[in-house]
């Protein structure tokens, strides 16, 4: 069985300031791990991933994530945030045949300005 | 490439009523999912195909759900007869299924029942 659990539906941060969304992951064999983004209206667009290799993961729009094996976490950051961040932002997890993607409830990020 | 096309955007109808939704996945991905966005649940994989077979049909609610895919650019999910807690939006995603999966999702279809 695999999920994840995301800590805070809701985060705000002033425009500028550090990004942290928290994830943490429970899966029986080594997962891949995603971060997916959803702005009003729309589909999820995938942020970045993490299955093999290096830790640190570096995605789109400044986004990166660690992943620590030692604390099953995968938390995304970004140095300074933009108005364009607000949005709402998905953890997932694959594991096992690596088709089936279990998401997290979700974290709305507000940014004010 | 055009994306993933889901049709309609919005669906409202009434309960008891067939509804169906489309979706045209990204040309020359093997893999289709479908899932479904609540509050209260957030995000549920309900089926997935690869390669037009259902593979994985076990977060389908109940027996009034079904889903095909007759060929490798359309599937359809069907819902007879809706009740109104099946309100929801409704994703489809492609996903090209070589080792590791990155899904495409369209832009959803909002269903509401009444």
């Amino acid at each position: 069985a695999q999920s994840v659990t995301q800590l805070g539906s809701h985060v705000s941060v002033s425009e500028g300031a550090l990004v942290l969304l928290r994830c943490n992951y429970s899966s029986s064999v080594p997962p891949y791990l995603f971060w997916y983004v959803q702005y009003p209206n729309q589909g999820l667009q995938l942020l970045l991933k993490y299955t093999t290799g290096a830790t640190l993961v570096k995605g789109i729009n400044g986004f990166e994530a660690e992943f620590k094996k030692s604390e099953t976490s995968f938390h995304l950051t970004k140095p300074s945030a933009h108005m364009s961040d607000a949005a709402e932002y998905f953890c997932a997890v694959a594991s096992g045949g690596y088709q089936k993607v279990t998401f997290g409830t979700g974290t709305k990020l507000q940014v004010i300005p | 490439d055009a994306g993933v096309i889901q049709s309609p955007r919005h669906e409202v109808t009434e309960m008891g009523q067939e509804v169906t939704l489309r979706c045209k996945p990204i040309s020359g991905h093997d893999y289709l999912f479908w899932y479904r966005q609540t509050m209260m649940r957030g995000l549920e994989l309900l089926i997935y195909f690869n390669n037009n077979v259902p593979i994985d049909d076990s977060g389908m609610p109940e027996d009034r759900f079904s889903a095909k895919m007759p060929n490798a650019s359309f599937s359809t999910l069907k819902i007879q007869p809706s009740e109104p807690r099946d309100s929801a939006v409704y994703f489809c995603a492609s996903s090209p299924g070589t080792g590791w999966v990155t899904l495409h999702f369209g832009n959803g279809t909002r269903l509401t029942v009444t």
